[in-house]
Order: C-alpha cells, then structure tokens, then sequence
C-alpha cells in the first residue's frame, strides 16, 4: 500500500511481558518518528530516525522503551517488561524530511493487563 | 514545557456555524513549522496545514482557514458553516530546529446536525 502500515493494529500484554511494534513507512521517506497516545491526549514525541540513524529518543519514557531502524526503512519500537502505565495507542509517522508534513499510520493499541 | 497549547477541550456547535479552534506555541527559534491535523473517529491523523515562520499570509482552503499571526503567537484555524463530517479532534502542532515535531493536547469537535 502507499500508506504507513502499523501491526499489530491491536495487542495485549500482561505486565512485564515484551512487546514489539512494527512500522512500515512511506517507501522513500527518510524520516520516521513514533509518538504515544494516551487516551484523550495528544500525541507525545518518542523517538526520532533519519534513514537509519537514531537522532532523537529523548522522548522515551524510561529505558525500557527501545527502537530501532536498521536499514532505514522499518521500524520496531520495543518495550521490555510492560507495566501498566504504557498502555496507549502507538503511532509511526514518516514523512519526506525537515518539518514535513507527517504522514501517520493507524497506530498499535496496546493494553498492558 | 508545553510548547503548543490549545486552551479549548471540547467545542460543539450546530452544523452550519462557523468555529475557531485557537492555537498557541511558544519558541525561540526564528525558523519553525506550524501544523495542523485532524484526527477523525477511525483515529488516523490526517495532515491539513504546514506554514513556516515567514509567512504569515493567511490561508484559506474551501471551509477552511488559518490565522497566523507571530505578534501573538497563535496559529488559529477556522471552519466556516461546520457540517458534522467535520467532527474529530484537532491538533495544532510545532516543529523547530530539530525534526521532531510536538503536538497540542487537541480540541474535539462535535458538529451536530
């Protein structure tokens, strides 16, 4: 599809079980940033790649929270030993570079039991 | 510290009014990037606007329209005779130097017929 592509769309987890979450970006978008969503809030700024560098992840909650980019393209965000306060929708956003517009996947919902 | 603040939840008007959903950013950086999405009940955001710092023209797109004005740090948006197809939630959203970008807690629009 053209569109960003998030999966699991859906995904529940007992506390202290490991997650990971994929992103599909745009094909040919360098960018890719992933947000967090609690409900009723806005989206908050986890990380951010450019190609395959790591140039911002000062928005990770704690160091359970790790993601990746390897070849510049997908994108895994990881979180280790869930707790409960991580339950939220996960959003992957990619975008051709510099403050370009976003375009944003459907999101993981992720519900930490 | 919150960087873009919008100060409305919640809004809701009779389908035909006309609304304002205000925005205001904080920054220091003489280059930056306001945006905004919409993000309807199906929860994907949707990309509506980007104006960059030195143009502060006004913009205007069918029902649509933007006010930016930098003497008062706002970036206001305005939908003209509201149709319920219009209801979701918005953000405002700023990006400055770095890539990352960071969005308002959101204003939720409900348009009843």
């Amino acid at each position: 599809g053209a569109g960003v592509s998030q999966s699991p769309r859906y995904k529940v987890a007992k506390r202290g079980q490991d997650v990971a979450l994929r992103c599909d970006p745009i094909s040919g978008h360098v960018s890719l940033f992933w947000y967090q969503q609690a409900l009723g809030q806005g989206p908050e700024f986890l990380t951010y790649f450019q190609n395959e560098a790591q140039l911002d992840k000062s928005g990770l909650p704690s160091d359970r929270f790790f993601a990746e980019r390897p070849e510049g393209s997908v994108s895994t965000l990881k979180i280790q030993r869930t707790q409960q306060e991580d339950s939220a929708v996960y959003l992957c956003a990619s975008s051709l570079g510099r403050s370009s517009p976003l375009h944003f996947g459907n999101g993981t919902r992720l519900t930490v039991t | 510290a919150q960087k873009v603040t919008q100060a409305q939840t919640e809004i809701s008007v009779v389908e035909k009014e006309d609304v304002t959903l205000d925005c205001v950013y904080e920054t220091r950086d003489t280059t930056y990037y306001l945006f905004w999405y919409k993000q309807p009940p199906s929860g994907e955001l949707v990309f509506l606007i980007r104006r960059n710092s030195f143009d502060e023209q006004n913009e205007i797109s069918g029902r649509y329209s933007w006010n930016f004005q930098k003497s008062t740090s706002s970036f206001n948006f305005t939908i003209t005779a509201s149709q319920v197809v219009d209801s979701a939630v918005y953000f405002c959203a700023l990006s400055e130097g770095k890539d990352d970008m960071r969005f308002g807690a959101g204003t939720r629009l409900t348009v009843k017929p």
